[in-house]
């Protein structure tokens, strides 16, 4: 079956920099994306990846690794307002290219 | 530009009534998607809408949950008499491609509450 598996909760240091690990098992991988959701909101679009290698935006970067079905986020110079759930996505061939979703990971941010 | 649009953001039904949930996508995306988030879980997709048609709706339960987006107007998702366990976040996404890079542009929910 499909799986995503993602820690449930990381807990970091405002400035520093953290890692979310995101891996995957599905049967028509074609990409993966990083979604953030703050308690109450809608999810909002960080990134994706559909090649292996490093893909930057500001202070966030998203990881692929196809051969290890592995990706991860990471978030650098972190900022109180960082603080909120993120989850990896797979979209799936063999699910008529839909998102499977992980189911999150809360990340907390302490002064 | 207005982002994604739904409505109502709260609805309280009691057990057997209907639930009409609405959807507006960004302006010029004719791709609209729901999803069900239960508290502390991911998202699951339901189904997935073009323009009067329904392309996909594998995650929709066959019983009591429809979906329309027709050629005028937001897309609805409707439930039926519904249940306690209908209880959840409703979100509506829509894209301007189909199966393109994973970009969906969500609206602000709908939290359904079932008495």
């Amino acid at each position: 079956g499909q799986s995503l598996e993602q820690p449930s909760e990381v807990t970091a240091v405002e400035g520093a920099i953290v890692q979310i690990n995101c891996t995957y098992q599905t049967s028509g991988f074609y990409g993966l994306s990083w979604y953030q959701q703050h308690d109450g909101g809608a999810p909002t679009f960080l990134s994706y990846n559909a090649l292996d290698g490093l893909e930057e935006t500001g202070r966030f970067s998203s990881f692929l690794s196809r051969s290890d079905s592995y990706g991860y986020l990471l978030l650098q110079e972190l900022q109180m307002k960082d603080s909120a759930s993120y989850f990896c996505a797979v979209r799936d061939m063999d699910s008529n290219y839909q998102l499977i979703w992980g189911a999150g990971t809360k990340l907390i941010i302490k002064p | 530009n207005a982002g994604v649009m739904q409505n109502p953001r709260h609805l309280v039904r009691r057990r057997g009534q209907e639930a009409r949930l609405r959807c507006s996508p960004m302006k010029g995306h004719s791709h609209v998607y729901w999803y069900r988030q239960l508290p502390e879980e991911g998202l699951k997709f339901m189904v997935y809408l073009q323009k009067e048609n329904i392309i996909d709706e594998s995650g929709m339960p066959k019983e009591r949950f429809s979906a329309e987006f027709p050629k005028e107007g937001p897309s609805i998702l409707r439930i039926q008499q519904v249940v306690r366990g209908d209880s959840a976040a409703y979100f509506c996404a829509s894209s301007p491609r189909g199966t393109g890079d994973g970009t969906q542009y969500f609206g602000p929910g709908t939290r359904l509450l079932v008495l």
